[in-house]
């Protein structure tokens, strides 16, 4: 069974702050690492996406993956209230399975 | 970049009766789209998987004679919610990738499905 990760939180963060989101994947074969955004009563929307191990910068998010430790992160400086919302990992495993999420982390920055 | 468009964004229907989701890919063939539940305060769930051109492929524990998938194209999926019963009252949400390399999926705005 191929599982992906999340703290649940929720986790939260004073505004201006840096909030960590963590995810771990049991798949060692798995190749691509997506992070959704998702508020409440809406769908999912795709924030970043990484393939290679280290960081991929876009903005305010950096996405870390770390195939060897099987882990991948999410980094959101300057955290706005805005950013309050639910942050799904999802992984593609090996053979290019069909996507698999987490159960998301909810992030509450304070303002 | 990839756009997925879900139609009706709300519906309310009454107990018994039957509901068509639509869902489609605006700028690429989707030759598989994914449909997900999700109930309040709770993780997405994969439903079934739409093939275009066969049949669908369900999840575990998701009756395919009530949850009627068509993928008559490659640009359109339908979720029909036959016979619907209060307990189908969810957000079920579609979804597709465009068929290249480890593309990320792409989601439907969504349909928030209220049965009386």
């Amino acid at each position: 069974q191929k599982e992906v990760e999340q703290n649940s939180g929720p986790l939260s963060v004073p505004e201006g702050a840096i909030a960590s989101l963590n995810c771990t994947y049991s798949d060692r074969g798995s190749q691509s690492f997506f992070w959704y955004r998702q508020y409440s009563g809406k769908s999912p929307e795709l924030i970043m996406f990484i393939y290679s191990n280290g960081d991929k910068e876009d903005g305010r998010f950096t996405a870390q993956l770390n195939k060897a430790s099987q882990y991948v992160s999410l980094l959101i400086r300057d955290s706005q209230p805005s950013d309050s919302a639910t942050y799904l990992c999802a992984v593609i495993g090996s053979g290019n399975t069909p996507l698999v999420f987490g159960k998301g982390t909810r992030l509450s920055v304070i303002a | 970049g990839a756009v997925v468009s879900q139609h009706p964004s709300w519906v309310i229907c009454k107990s018994g009766t039957s509901v068509k989701i639509e869902c489609r890919s605006l700028d690429f063939q989707a030759t598989t789209m994914f449909w997900y539940r999700q109930f309040p305060k709770q993780s997405l769930m994969l439903m079934a998987t739409s093939n275009e051109g066969s049949k669908a492929t369900y999840e575990q524990g998701v009756e395919k004679d009530k949850f009627l998938i068509n993928h008559a194209s490659l640009t359109l999926s339908t979720l029909t919610v036959t016979s619907a019963h209060p307990e189908d009252s969810s957000f079920y949400i579609c979804s597709a990738r465009v068929p290249r390399g480890y593309s990320p999926l792409h989601f439907g705005n969504g349909t928030r499905l209220t049965v009386t």
